[in-house]
Parts: C-alpha cells; structure tokens; sequence
C-alpha cells in the first residue's frame, strides 16, 4: 500500500462548479503536507503548503484532518484553467523522503 | 533562470545497455531528487539526496544507481536497461528547512526514456 493514496479521478466538472479532493496518509507521523499541480506533460510544481489550522489561496482550500489522517483541496468557481492532475504529498517533519500520491486528474468542461 | 536542468530530453535505448540522466540546479538547493512517472502511477521516488555527499533509496531503487556529483549535480544511471525502465523522469531540488526537513520541490522538464 503507498504510504500516500489519492482517488484518481477523473473529476468531470463544469465551469464554475465546486471540487474537492482528498488525500489519505499511512504514516502518522507525517507533519507536512502539500498539494501540487501537474499539466498535461509537464513537470509538478506547488501549488500550495497544507497548514494544520486550514488555508486559502484565492478559490483554493486545503484542509488538514490529522484524526482520520488526510488532506482535501477545495477549489471553488472552477476555471478551464484549472484542468489538471493534482498531487498530493505527506512529509514526516524533518524528513526528506517525498513521496508523492498517485494524483487526482481533473477536467472542468465549458 | 534555468532553475533544474536535466539531459537529454529523450532518449532511446535497447534492452542491455547503459546510460546516465544528468540533471543540474543553479538554486543553491541541499536536497535533489529522482522520480519516475509512469501511467497511472503518479511520481515514485527512485533516490534521493538530502544533502550533498549523502543518497538514499526511494521506494523503486532497483536497476538505478545515483551519484551527488557536488552540490549542483545529481546524476541517475542505469546499468542495464530493461523495458520496464521505459517512463519518464524526473529531477528535483529543494531547500533544506531552518528546522530541518525540506521544503518546495522545484522540478525539471523530465526526460523521456524508451527502452526497446
């Protein structure tokens, strides 16, 4: 079992719908989180840190659930642009071991 | 601003022979790393570097081998390549934390390999 599970989709949403994904974590020692974005042939790059009290960056949430040990990621008023695979990563603290869940794709239609 | 530079970009092979990816970050990063990514599988950690003069397995170490030529380069060799080894791969780098541990992972452009 990876340490690191994702649903991988595809989430088929229309512009402007709300999406959430989630991401479940093996390890309980994990302390940080983070949530990427890949394109389509292209290389992951952040697209936000997963703080434990919760954050939002603009139409995008994450939320951190230590108890049920998982992370979700809201995105609000869906863009065309927001068509992507998103990534989720758990990180023990101070550890360098990334590992990477398997990724979440997702397609909003016009 | 190159930021993670890898070679080449495509490479083909025949089952039996050896090559190296290169990968190069003008950062100042501590930490490197190699994926590989393959249908469906998302990125699977091959080796990773925390700092420069050490290396460690990922969670698919077998066939590859690494070197952390300096603080800049982290190179990923395969002795002997097999179709299974067929993906693409990818290099990145990080900055180690105040408090230790590492933080955004900055990725290069991947290399597709082929392996006949």
């Amino acid at each position: 079992r990876k340490e690191v599970e994702q649903d991988p989709g595809p989430f088929n949403v229309p512009e402007g719908a709300t999406v959430a994904f989630n991401c479940t974590y093996s390890n309980s020692a994990s302390q940080s989180f983070f949530w990427y974005r890949q394109d389509c042939r292209k290389e992951p790059k952040l697209l936000m840190s997963v703080y434990s009290s919760g954050n939002e960056d603009g139409r995008f949430t994450a939320q951190l659930n230590r108890a049920s040990q998982y992370i979700s990621l809201l995105i609000r008023d869906s863009k065309l642009s927001d068509s992507a695979t998103y990534l989720c990563v758990a990180l023990n603290t101070g550890g360098f071991k990334t590992i990477f869940g398997a990724g979440t794709r997702l397609f909003v239609k016009a | 601003n190159a930021g993670v530079t890898q070679t080449p970009k495509f490479q083909v092979l025949k089952t039996g022979q050896s090559m190296t990816l290169q990968c190069a970050q003008d950062m100042n990063h501590n930490s490197m790393y190699w994926y590989r990514q393959d249908p469906g599988m998302g990125l699977r950690l091959i080796y990773y570097s925390a700092s420069e003069g050490t290396t460690d397995k990922g969670e698919v170490p077998n066939g590859y081998n690494v070197s952390r030529l300096n603080k800049r380069e982290f190179s990923l060799r395969l002795e002997s390549a097999a179709p299974s080894q067929t993906s693409v791969y990818f290099c990145a780098s990080s900055l180690r934390l105040a408090g230790g541990g590492t933080g955004e992972l900055f990725f290069g452009e991947g290399s597709r390999l082929t392996v006949l």
